[in-house]
């Protein structure tokens, strides 16, 4: 069965500190991957994506991700992160068109001073 | 429009009473998807429109939960006999390829009492 998973449910880190958010499939194919971020009370947002071409794909708000086929991963990075990137990161994973992305439970990100 | 237009952004409402959800895609925007998101769960998929038909319905809950779309454009998600645990944020989506990625709306929060 297709799936997604975020291993970590809560993530808190220093300001300034670097970041990775990890995420895993289980896909039949080399499957379209996604990152979104939600802040409170907001809806969700693109990050970056990837589903061909250079596996390290570059974001919005300085995040990267880095495709590894061999271990089935799509880690989120950031090298220095900000106060204003707490919130709920949100990995997700789909195929071909005709079915709808598949979503991870995400993982909340806390930034102390 | 310019993004996607949820509404109401919120409705209360009593146990047993039918509710209608709105949503208002993209312009050229030919794929919208619904999922619900339950306060700490990730994103659980509903249902996906093509143009106006739903090549997959199958996360719908129950036959309580019904979908249509109409001109390739406006979708309307509504709830028969509503319970207390429909209560959740009902976000919408649209896209025009997969590997685009989706654009949400902000969503309707929805409280039965």
């Amino acid at each position: 069965a297709q799936s997604v998973t975020q291993p970590d449910i809560h993530i808190t880190v220093s300001e300034g500190a670097s970041l990775e958010l990890r995420c895993n499939y289980s896909y039949g194919a080399t499957p379209y991957l996604f990152w979104y971020v939600q802040s409170p009370g907001q809806g969700l947002q693109l990050l970056l994506k990837y589903f061909s071409g250079d596996t390290l794909v570059q974001g919005i708000k300085g995040f990267e991700a880095e495709f590894k086929r061999s271990q089935s991963s799509f880690n989120l990075r950031k090298p220095s992160v900000h106060w204003s990137d707490a919130a709920e990161y949100f990995c997700a994973v789909g195929a071909n068109s005709g079915y709808a992305l598949n979503f991870g439970k995400g993982t909340s990100l806390l930034v102390t001073p | 429009g310019a993004g996607v237009s949820q509404s109401p952004s919120n409705k209360v409402t009593e146990k047993g009473k039918d509710v209608e959800l709105r949503c208002d895609p993209i312009s050229g925007h030919t794929a919208l998807y619904w999922y619900r998101q339950s306060l700490g769960q990730g994103l659980e998929f509903l249902i996906y429109f093509q143009g106006n038909s739903a090549p997959d319905k199958s996360g719908l809950p129950s036959d309580r939960f019904s979908a249509e779309r109409t001109g390739g454009s406006v979708s309307t998600l509504t709830i028969q006999r509503t319970q207390q645990e429909d209560s959740a944020v009902y976000l919408c989506a649209s896209s025009v390829r997969q590997e685009y990625g989706y654009t949400f709306g902000s969503g309707t929060r929805l409280t039965v009492v």
